[in-house]
């Protein structure tokens, strides 16, 4: 079965300090891949997508970056961090379009 | 093109029943119902494909009006456990790479 995972789970830093949140997702192949980011009791913004090794899109223009070095694997980066960088941090995978996304636990961000 | 739901909020009886609607202004290819407790991630409930068929599982079942572009939840004989905030998710149609665009979501509190 596939499995998705997130680490870390919880993450406070300093602004202007970088950022790597990491995801993987196991038990699938060439997943599409996705990062959301969530405010408090807000809904889900869509950050980056990829649907292939080193292929990203940005849907919205921020101070983050994504990569996706391998198949299963996908990144999300800062290298300075701001206090609007607070979050709740998701990673979510489907097969292709018109199917199910699902999410990895989360990392919930704060920054001091 | 951010979905519209409605009601922002409902509160329930055990055993009472609920509708969320998600309404689009787009043409849609597709509309995803994730259920999010707190402090948690979005669970995956059900999906509705443009020319699909009525969905449901136990007491939730979903429907998508493709002329109207809109989506309902139902929530039949609620139970403590259906508690939290559904969010919907829709996909565009055209070559979307499975991209969502979620509503604000509906707070759902059911009570004994």
């Amino acid at each position: 079965s596939q499995t998705i995972h997130q680490w870390p789970a919880t993450l406070v830093q300093p602004v202007g300090s970088p950022l790597s949140l990491e995801c993987t997702v196991e038990g699938t192949s060439n997943p599409n891949l996705y990062w959301y980011r969530q405010a408090a009791g807000r809904g889900l913004q869509l950050l980056f997508y990829s649907v292939g090794i080193g292929q990203i899109s940005s849907e919205v223009p921020q101070n983050l970056s994504a990569s996706r070095p391998q198949d299963r694997q996908f990144i999300l980066s800062s290298k300075k961090l701001l206090l609007s960088d607070s979050g709740f941090y998701l990673c979510a995978w489907s097969v292709n379009e018109g199917q199910p996304q699902h999410f990895g636990d989360g990392t919930r961000l704060s920054i001091l | 093109q951010q979905p519209v739901q409605s009601p922002q909020a409902v509160i329930l009886r055990e055993g009472e029943d609920a509708v969320i609607n998600c309404s689009s202004s787009k043409a849609l290819y597709s509309v995803h119902w994730y259920r999010q407790k707190h402090g948690e991630a979005p669970v995956f409930l059900m999906i509705l494909l443009k020319g699909g068929e009525q969905k449901g599982h136990e007491k939730i079942s979903a429907s998508f009006n493709e002329k109207k572009q809109q989506s309902s939840l139902y929530l039949t004989a609620s139970q403590l456990s259906y508690s939290g905030t559904y969010f919907c998710g829709t996909e565009l149609s055209g070559t979307s790479y499975g991209k969502l665009t979620f509503g604000q979501g509906t707070i759902l509190t059911v009570h004994p």
